[in-house]
């Protein structure tokens, strides 16, 4: 069964330092959502793909983070400087569609961020 | 005002009990309603979806939806140790951008 996939699964940082996720979609996947999950709340978005293009990104910071995906597979998410408050779960989706209806999203098992 | 409330429990009951999950909305655009179950360290998985008012139901798993009042449920019936998990509500007008609730956790006390 087709599965996203995202590394590291755990990292643990330094604040002021960056720090890089990589997430390969399900393949033919055009969609890609990047996701940053507090404990105890649910997924917000950060960032979403269409092919290669953002489609959305109204609640990444832009300060610190960036995001690519430079041939509309697979997507970095990086954080420069790394803060306290960016200790989350990053999970990564992809979906086969996106627009009007419903397409479902798929997520990987996410990146477990620590920021001492 | 958080366009999704969920409230996040936790939530204990015994094995074979009926489980009652809700949701609240703000926005009346919300068309697509969603469940997502997500078991500890990883990611949510679509459970079910509904579109604009009703019910669906898929085995032990009812989802409702209620546009009037802006709710929405999910019931598990026969709940079973393998259900513990964190239930996310999400909603979605039908265009790019899922909303979710901050989830419930569940424990199904074997």
């Amino acid at each position: 069964e087709a599965e996203v996939a995202q590394s590291p699964r755990y990292k643990i940082t330094e604040k002021s330092q960056a720090v890089a996720f990589w997430c390969d979609p399900i393949s033919g996947h055009a969609t890609l959502y990047w996701y940053r999950q507090i404990l105890g709340q649910g997924p917000e978005l950060l960032v979403q793909f269409q092919d290669e293009s953002v489609v959305d990104d109204s609640q990444l910071p832009k300060d610190r983070f960036s995001a690519e995906r430079l041939k509309g597979v697979d997507s970095t998410l990086k954080i420069q400087p790394a803060e306290l408050g960016d200790s989350a779960m990053y999970l990564c989706a992809s979906s086969s569609t996106s627009g009007t209806g419903l397409s479902e999203q798929y997520f990987g098992p996410g990146t477990r961020l620590t920021v001492t | 005002q958080k366009e999704v409330e969920q409230d996040p429990g936790p939530l204990s009951v015994p094995e074979g009990a009926i489980v009652s999950l809700n949701c609240t909305y703000s926005n009346s655009a919300f068309q697509y309603f969603m469940w997502y179950r997500q078991y500890s360290r990883k990611g949510p998985e679509l459970l079910m979806y509904t579109y604009s008012s009703g019910n669906k139901e898929d085995g032990r798993f009812t989802a409702q939806v209620d546009k009037s009042s802006k709710y929405i449920s999910l019931f598990i019936r026969d709940s079973q140790p393998s259900d513990s998990a964190t239930y996310l509500c999400a909603t979605n007008t039908g265009g790019f951008k899922t909303i979710f609730g901050a989830g419930t956790r569940l424990f199904v006390k074997a």
